[in-house]
């Protein structure tokens, strides 16, 4: 199993639409949660950091975490075509993660159609 | 400003070569990373520095070397690379290690 989990898409989505993205971890003793999106060539620039079971909101944008599951998600709404990009799960903190580690998962692809 | 500059962006290198590539961050922070990526893969973690100390090592090979001149800046040095090299280098930086980390734009290095 790996550490960090998406699924790979493509996830299409209509404009105007919302997109659901997931990942699920295995470290029980993750503490933090990132969002990052990575447009093709590009480096991984940070949407949203998430560190408390619930929703957090930011514009377009809602995290969801929960620690029992294991299990974070981003919800893209209103997705415009320049939400097309790869958007990566990362994880932070736990208890295999020696000295503070982040453990990418391996990304989901998105891509808004017109 | 949640900045971090890379030069250069491009980077194109024999074998034989010696490179450096060069990353900068002004935000005070105190943890800097190198990573490495390959198309279609997820960013795989090289070196972390922890107030300009080597903290982790992920077993890379002798012909990467990091260096920390001092808290701001963030060298790779190159040599002898090989074909297989060839990637995106992203620097990181966040304010202590464990933090959120914020990347450079990177350097696209081809090894010939």
């Amino acid at each position: 199993q790996k550490e960090v989990e998406q699924n790979s898409g493509p996830l299409s989505v209509p404009e105007g639409a919302i997109a659901s993205l997931n990942c699920t971890y295995s470290d029980r003793g993750s503490q933090s949660f990132f969002w990052y999106r990575q447009y093709s060539g590009k480096s991984p620039e940070l949407i949203m950091s998430i560190y408390s079971n619930g929703d957090k909101e930011d514009g377009r944008f809602t995290a969801q975490l929960n620690k029992a599951s294991q299990y974070v998600s981003l919800l893209i709404r209103d997705s415009q075509p320049s939400d097309s990009a790869t958007y990566l799960c990362a994880v932070n903190g736990g208890y295999k993660a020696a000295g503070n580690k982040l453990t990418f998962g391996g990304g989901t692809r998105v891509l808004v159609k017109p | 400003d949640t900045e971090v500059t890379q030069t250069p962006k491009h980077l194109v290198m024999g074998m034989t070569n010696k490179k450096s590539l060069k990353c900068e961050q002004h935000m005070g922070h105190r943890a800097m990373y190198w990573y490495k990526q390959k198309a279609k893969k997820p960013p795989e973690l090289m070196f972390v520095y922890s107030y300009e100390k080597l903290s982790i090592n992920e077993s890379v090979p002798s012909r990467f070397s990091p260096e920390c001149p001092n808290s701001s800046l963030l060298n790779l040095h190159l040599h002898a690379l090989q074909p297989e090299d060839s990637a995106l280098y992203l620097c990181a930086s966040s304010p202590l290690v464990g933090d959120t980390q914020y990347f450079g734009p990177g350097t696209r290095l081809t090894v010939l």
